[in-house]
């Protein structure tokens, strides 16, 4: 099994709709991020979270949400879906310890979202 | 603020040619910098990174990388390519030292191997 694992792995949706992206992780780690993907552009941040409590805009958090449920559990949430919000996203951890001397990520597979 | 700047969308060698992915750095303190690689479908896996020990950095599948401080450089290199090496690259530099830092992103280079 994945240590990082996000679901849906691939979501079609109409415009306006809300839309939640999950991901949840074995690795133990403190800090979660979330981050998108589109062609030509690499990964832009668009939230993090470094413990339960802490919830922190990234470059791009305007039209997203997100949700620390637990240490394991990190949810993006569109409340209401437009198609330039069509991207490929990922989640990913790193660990308080480690992270804060090299900046380690550890990523999921993606989910991919179109937006209609 | 900290950036990286990938010279090169797209890359295309040929099998058993060298390999090399430029990136540069933007800088304001000593940085910690990183490359990822993307295969097609899946997320990205570290590399290699430099944490200010040895300027040149060795990691996984062949490829290695080197600091250069002067040249605001961290490029990434392979003697020898191989067609499975095809995968997107991505530089990466963190954004502070110590316990805030995030990862800044290239736009990533994708690597073609012909046969």
């Amino acid at each position: 099994d994945a240590d990082v694992t996000q679901t849906p792995r691939n979501r079609i949706t109409k415009t306006g709709k809300r839309i939640m992206l999950e991901c949840s992780q074995t690795k133990g780690h403190d800090r979660m991020y979330w981050y998108r993907q589109d062609p030509g552009l690499g990964l832009r941040l668009i939230y993090y979270s470094f413990d339960v409590k802490d919830i922190n805009k990234g470059e791009i958090s305007d039209g997203y949400s997100v949700s620390r449920q637990a240490q394991a559990k990190f949810s993006l949430s569109l409340e209401s879906a437009i198609p330039n919000q069509t991207a490929l996203y990922f989640c990913a951890t790193s660990d308080l310890h480690s992270g804060s001397i090299t900046g380690e990520l550890f990523f999921g597979e993606g989910s991919r979202l179109t937006v209609l | 603020a900290q950036s990286v700047t990938q010279l090169g969308s797209h890359v295309s060698v040929s099998e058993g040619a060298l390999v090399l992915l430029r990136c540069n750095y933007s800088s304001s303190v000593p940085p910690y910098l990183f490359w990822y690689v993307q295969y097609p479908n899946q997320g990205l896996q570290l590399l290699l990174k430099y944490t200010s020990a040895a300027t040149l950095v060795k990691g996984i599948n062949g490829f290695e990388a080197e600091f250069k401080k002067s040249e605001t450089s961290f490029h990434l290199t392979k003697p020898s390519a191989h067609m499975s090496d095809a995968a997107e690259y991505f530089c990466a530099v963190s954004d502070t030292r110590g316990s805030q830092g995030n990862l800044i992103f290239g736009k990533g280079t994708k690597l073609s191997v012909k046969p």
